[in-house]
């Protein structure tokens, strides 16, 4: 079964802490992607990656670091956690060609005090 | 950059009534596709249109494009409760499968 399995799926820290949200896909696909959710801003690119140690930017990256070591794997890395990074956060792994599709994982909840 | 726009919001009906949800976009796009969200879940593709059609249809969906108009409207027919869900469109340009860009959504409710 296709799957995008991001851990874990809530998360309370407090500012400073080092955190990393793991996210794995199994369908070998070469494009992943991190976004975050909030109310009324709707779904926002973090960074993304084309393929093994090819990362790029996205919309809001301050803050964020991602390290692609393996095509399956694509962590999310928050190195000093501040209350503005607390959030719905997604893991998206990307079918390219003729028909585009982002899969996606459960959603980590986080929260940063 | 936020690349679609959603538009209603938030629109609520009866169950039976059709749906529609319109998305605006600004820049050339290879596709347009819209996802489903339920409450606080992962988005679950739902169609996809390809900047060379006109309209698609999938079961109860109907999604047109404008490309001169950079819009595209999700049509819901015959709604059910169960359709209660968050719509999102999103855009892909040409050449950049990566850059799968998400408007802020229509939060659809559907009363029984």
């Amino acid at each position: 079964e296709a799957q995008v399995t991001q851990n874990p799926r809530y998360l309370i820290t407090v500012t400073g802490k080092k955190l990393t949200v793991t996210c794995s896909q199994n369908m070998n696909h070469e494009y992943m992607s991190w976004y975050r959710q909030d109310p009324g801003l709707g779904l926002r690119q973090i960074y993304y990656s084309m393929n093994v140690e090819v990362t790029d930017k996205g919309d809001v990256p301050e803050g964020y670091k991602v390290s692609r070591k393996e095509k399956r794997n694509f962590p999310l890395i928050l190195e000093s956690p501040s209350p503005n990074q607390t959030s719905l956060y997604f893991c998206a792994s990307i079918r390219g060609g003729k028909n585009t599709e982002a899969f996606f994982g459960q959603g980590t909840r986080l929260t940063v005090v | 950059s936020q690349q679609g726009e959603e538009d209603p919001q938030a629109l609520s009906i009866q169950e039976g009534e059709n749906a529609t949800m319109n998305c605006s976009y600004k820049t050339s796009i290879n596709n347009l596709q819209w996802y489903r969200q339920n409450s606080g879940r992962g988005l679950v593709h739902l169609i996809l249109i390809r900047s060379n059609e006109r309209e698609k249809h999938s079961g109860r969906l109907r999604v047109t494009l404008d490309t001169s108009k950079k819009s595209s409207s999700l049509l819901i027919t015959a709604s059910r409760a169960a359709d209660t869900a968050s719509y999102f469109c999103a855009t892909v340009p040409p050449g950049g499968y990566q850059k799968v860009t998400f408007g802020i959504g229509t939060k659809l409710q559907v009363i029984p």
